[in-house]
């Protein structure tokens, strides 16, 4: 079992939805990232968060520490929104990154 | 900062063969990191150096595997008698700190693919 897990794994949504994709991990951790890879495979960090909320333009990133949970929100997407976005873990006291299996979002025009 | 380079971006080679990959990575990041993606999957973590110093190796690294950082900047990654399975993206990262206080910076990676 992977130790963060993703859902959904696949995600089509027309133009002008809202999205949320969900991300839970079950270990302690000292920071949480949500990234986005392309088709090509270049991965571009969105946010890194270790308590509440961020949000950066129509995306925006929670986590509940307590619940080991973070969610990843697009308002009003847009089709040059589609990718994989990643969610991915610093555990406490390692320095590598461990990651879930992605959510691929489609969004339709 | 011209972010993280990866060469090549692509590779195609014959089963048996040994392969190398180079990553550039941000220049004042002290932290690099090698991590493997298979196709569906997320990106698996291989190795990571702090300057010149491999720190830690995954059990996914067999001896075929073999990466260095030798002056702390650019780092290779080797792979000796490539197999099928060795078939997937190699993707650099670098950081500033490596205890969860920084963003990682990935590269765009180096695809191989084994024939």
């Amino acid at each position: 079992k992977n130790e963060v897990e993703q859902s959904p794994q696949n995600l089509t949504a027309q133009e002008g939805e809202f999205i949320t994709i969900n991300c839970s991990y079950s270990v302690g951790i000292s920071a949480l990232h949500w990234l986005q890879q392309h088709p090509g495979g270049g991965i571009v960090s969105l946010f890194m968060l270790s308590s509440g909320k961020k949000k950066h333009g129509r995306l925006i990133a929670t986590i509940n520490i307590q619940e080991k949970h973070s969610s990843l929100h697009i308002t009003a997407s847009h089709p040059r929104d589609s990718a994989v976005y990643i969610c991915a873990v610093h555990n406490f006291g390692n320095e590598k990154l461990t990651f879930g299996t992605g959510t691929r979002l489609t969004i339709i025009p | 900062d011209t972010g993280v380079s990866q060469d090549p971006r692509h590779k195609i080679t014959k089963r048996g063969q040994n392969v190398t990959f180079r990553c550039d990575p941000i220049s004042e990041h002290n932290r690099l990191y090698w991590y493997r993606q298979t196709l569906g999957q997320g990106p698996e973590f291989l190795t990571y150096f702090q300057n010149e110093a491999q720190l830690e190796k995954s059990r996914l690294l067999s001896d075929r595997f073999s990466a260095e950082r030798p002056k702390g900047s650019f780092s290779t990654l080797e792979i000796q008698r490539t197999e099928q399975g060795d078939s997937a993206m190699y993707l650099c990262a670098s950081s500033l700190d490596g205890t969860g206080g920084q963003p990682q910076h990935f590269g765009d990676g180096t695809r191989l693919s084994i024939l």
